[in-house]
């Protein structure tokens, strides 16, 4: 069973350039998360999404940022027009269940490393 | 801000020696989680501990849970140098919904030989 899977695994962008990245949760998970790690910090938390819905991006910058998860294929990251400040460490998790199910793990994708020049 | 932080920053240590990395947050929570994670590399999920729990082990771990004083602290014992990595605690708050994970700061373990 394979786990989360990202891809690219690094990303070189010019200023200006739009960054898609992908993330195929584990076999079996409908739930997908996103966070963003920048050096030397913890994750944050940007959005949550199950198949064709966006439940909470409220992690999310409000312009430039939005994210996408389609009845079949991956979960897509989108940032367009990058800055320097979006270089960073781009994680994906997903998960079995979801709202008011209890507790179930999250499982973490090796991530996306985005680097804007 | 939600983050909790973790105390030291880093640590250093000797193979053979403990280690105790403390994590405080902010709010009510669900649960508390550890995770690791090596340089460059995605998270592994070490080992979960729920409010209405002190004390956890796994192998090597320990956790505990201090609700009262919002901390937990993990000590993994007699350290090796594969340990050398960064640990990360996460809470789930309550009343979100959902499992949103709230991570802290990390400390950064360097296990020498």
């Amino acid at each position: 069973n394979a786990g989360v899977m990202q891809n690219p695994r690094h990303l070189v962008r010019r200023r200006g350039q739009e960054a898609r990245l992908r993330c195929s949760p584990m076999k079996g998970h409908s739930h997908v998360y996103w966070y963003r790690q920048l050096p030397e910090e913890g994750l944050k938390f940007m959005v949550y999404l199950q198949k064709e819905n966006i439940i909470d991006e409220s992690g999310m910058p409000k312009e430039r940022f939005s994210a996408e998860f389609p009845k079949e294929g991956p979960s897509i990251l989108r940032i367009q027009q990058v800055v320097r400040g979006d270089s960073a460490a781009y994680f994906c998790a997903s998960s079995p269940q979801g709202i008011g199910q209890g507790f179930y793990e999250q499982y973490f994708g090796p991530g996306t490393r985005l680097t804007v020049t | 801000s939600q983050q909790g932080e973790e105390d030291p920053q880093a640590l250093s240590i000797q193979e053979g020696e403990n280690a105790t990395m403390n994590c405080s947050y902010k709010t009510s929570i669900n649960n508390l989680q550890w995770y690791r994670q090596n340089s460059g590399r995605g998270l592994v999920h070490l080992i979960l501990i729920r409010s209405n729990e002190r004390e956890k082990h796994s192998g090597r771990l320990r956790v505990t849970l201090d609700t009262s004083k919002k901390s937990s602290s993990l000590l993994i014992t007699a350290s090796r140098a594969a340990d050398t990595a960064s640990y990360f605690c996460a809470t789930d708050a309550r009343n979100t919904g959902f499992q949103k994970l709230v991570f802290g700061t990390g400390t950064r373990l360097l296990v020498s030989p």
